[in-house]
């Protein structure tokens, strides 16, 4: 079975610019979840989609948002970034939302550098 | 007090040994716990779950989890240099009904 694919890899982007990254789970999977990791901060949860609806939402502005489409693809937008924008952005599946104590499955990653 | 604590190491064992590896949580109502594995550069990966108290065992692996004394650990028995990586433990906090809080990671160097 394939994993968690996300795209692009890698993006360098300039500070003002928006971006949108994508995220397809595992097939079967219906929950997608988005992670932002920083060196300093470690791995901070964005988001939770499951059923197209999001389920939570962590600390970060309102800048950050997301969605899921029907077939469970997930996509996350960043508007007006800035320099601290710049981490390693994670994606993660699992069969049901981690409230049911799905483990999750994480993504490659796309690696989002601020000039 | 964070909600996931882990010691950030680094913890150096020989190859061949047994790591430990610690991390305790805030939410004793908890019921869900992973243990993944990130080695530099890559994204974590799941090792493995835990959700009732006790030890459970996969290969190398063993996760302990004690829901009295908030505490859940892994250990790593034979030691390879190959499992030098950080180590993140992360739980389904009740309170926080369906976020996953990660600690900040243990980094484990297994020394030839």
């Amino acid at each position: 079975k394939a994993g968690v694919t996300q795209t692009p890899r890698y993006l360098i982007k300039t500070r003002g610019q928006q971006v949108t990254l994508s995220c397809s789970p595992i097939s079967g999977h219906r929950s997608v979840s988005w992670y932002q990791q920083t060196p300093g901060q470690g791995l901070q949860f964005l988001f939770e989609y499951f059923s197209e609806t999001q389920r939570n939402k962590g600390n970060f502005p309102g800048r950050f948002s997301g969605r899921q489409f029907s077939n469970s693809r997930s996509e996350m937008n960043v508007s007006t970034l800035e320099l601290g924008d710049s981490a390693l952005y994670l994606c993660a599946s699992s069969l049901v939302p981690t409230s049911g104590g799905s483990a999750q499955y994480f993504g490659p990653g796309t690696r989002l550098l601020v000039l | 007090q964070k909600e996931v604590e882990q010691n950030s190491g680094p913890l150096s064992v020989p190859e061949g040994a047994i790591a430990s590896l610690n991390c305790t949580y805030s939410d004793r109502g908890s019921q869900s716990f992973f243990w993944y594995r990130q080695y530099s550069g890559k994204s974590p990966e799941l090792i493995m779950s835990i959700y009732s108290n006790g030890d459970k065992e996969d290969g190398r692996f063993t996760a302990q989890l004690n829901k009295a004394s908030q505490y859940v650990s892994l250990l790593i028995r034979d030691s390879q240099p190959s499992d030098s990586a950080t180590y993140l433990c992360a739980v389904n906090l009740s309170s926080n009904t369906g976020k996953l809080i990660f600690g900040q990671g243990t980094t484990l160097q297994v020394k030839p």
